[in-house]
This record gives C-alpha cells, sequence and structure tokens, in this order.
C-alpha cells in the first residue's frame, strides 16, 4: 500500500456525463500529480499541485478539471465524456513540489466511458 | 515542452541475461531521475532512482546511470529473471513527465 487513496476504483458511465475522481496523498505530502493510462500506453501528464495551488500543466483537455483542497485532497472533474476518455487514471503524491522527491501512485481508477 | 523519450519500446531476454532500458530527456533543469515498475493492472511503484550529483547508482540487480551532458539515463537489470517482466518508465522533469515505457519480458 502506497498511502496515496484514489477512489472510486472504477467508473462506468454515458458519453455526455460528468464525474469526479478523487485523491488522497499519503500524510506529509503536499504535491499532487495526475495521469492517465489509456490501454498499452504511457503516463500522460495532465495537471500537478502543490499545496493547493496549480503548479504544473500537461496536455489536459479543457473538459477536464482539477483542484487541490486545504485538506490536500484533490479532485480531477471529466466533463462532457466521449469513449476516448477512457482510461485509467492515476494520481500520485510526493513532498515536494518540483519533481525531485519520491512519487507514491494510487491504485488508479479504471473509467469507462460507454 | 518537456519531452522523455524511451527505448526499447519492448524487449526480450533469456531468463539470466541482462536488459538496459534508455532515456533522454528535454529538460536540462531536470535534476532528479526515477524509474518506475508497472506489473499488469497494477499502479506504477519506484525501483530506483539518482539524482544529478552522481552518476550511477546501483541496488541489487538494478543500476541507473546518468550522462547529464547528453542529456540520457539508463536502467540496467542484470541477471534477469520471469519476476522482472513488466512494464518500465523513466521520468525527469520538475513535472514528472514519464517516458513511454518499455514492455521486458524475461523467457525461461
Amino acid at each position: 500500500d502506497s498511502g496515496v487513496t484514489q477512489t472510486p476504483k472504477h467508473l462506468i458511465t454515458a458519453t455526455g456525463q460528468r464525474v469526479t475522481l478523487r485523491c488522497s496523498p499519503r500524510s506529509g505530502d503536499l504535491s499532487v500529480y495526475w495521469y492517465q493510462q489509456s490501454l498499452d500506453q504511457g503516463l500522460q501528464f495532465l495537471i500537478q499541485y502543490y499545496n493547493g495551488e496549480e503548479r504544473a500543466k500537461g496536455n489536459i483537455l479543457e473538459r477536464f478539471s482539477a483542484q487541490q483542497f486545504p485538506d490536500l485532497h484533490s479532485e480531477l472533474n471529466l466533463s462532457s465524456l466521449e469513449l476516448g476518455d477512457s482510461a485509467l487514471y492515476f494520481c500520485a503524491s510526493s513532498v515536494g513540489g518540483q519533481g525531485r522527491t519520491e512519487a507514491f501512485f494510487g491504485q488508479g481508477t479504471r473509467l469507462t466511458v460507454v | 515542452g518537456e519531452n522523455v523519450e524511451q527505448h526499447p519500446s519492448t524487449l526480450s531476454v533469456q531468463e539470466g541475461d541482462s536488459a538496459v532500458i534508455k532515456c533522454t530527456y528535454s529538460d536540462s533543469a531536470s535534476n532528479y531521475f526515477p524509474w518506475y515498475k508497472q506489473e499488469l493492472g497494477k499502479r506504477p511503484q519506484l525501483i530506483i532512482d539518482i539524482r544529478s550529483n552522481v552518476g550511477e547508482k546501483k541496488d541489487q540487480r538494478i543500476a541507473v546511470t546518468l550522462n547529464k551532458t547528453a542529456k540520457h539515463f539508463s536502467l540496467h537489470i542484470t541477471e534477469t529473471q520471469p519476476e522482472d517482466s513488466a512494464v518500465y518508465f523513466c521520468a525527469a522533469g520538475d513535472k514528472l513527465i514519464f517516458g513511454t515505457g518499455t514492455r521486458l519480458q524475461v523467457f525461461p
């Protein structure tokens, strides 16, 4: 167990819908990263938050948004869902905010859009 | 933008042989280079990392080398075992950008 908790583990929803994925970082970690992993693909960086503030942005679609709350948990919101959004979404947390300390991954949320 | 290239995409070796995976990165400010192993259906897990102030680090059968001038780093696995079969990812940069992954298969 990495100490990073993601909920839900699985999510099935229809096209056009909106979902929220939740991530609780390890105790003491201030940074949260979100990644998308499509079938047999790599880890695509979406966005990073550090201590409540957006730190870095990747190729995140405008339909996607995220935030980190005062208690440091983070949520990734996906709206107007398309079939191609089906993927495994991982969050990772680390102590530092500049990609220089070990990042621990949650078990992921498998999103299926039908 | 920041980019991490990883080669090869697939690698098949016989048990006991060595395996080498190579990555290059674009962000010259990168100082931390982790390697993750992802088994099928599981989360990526850190197996080894290296910082820019050292050129090589070893942990039992796994070693990583870093050439900051050339902006590339490599993972070396010696005496491979079937349980080493997985997808391996390198990463670099402040955004923790990952390479495209290498699927390693170790045949008994």
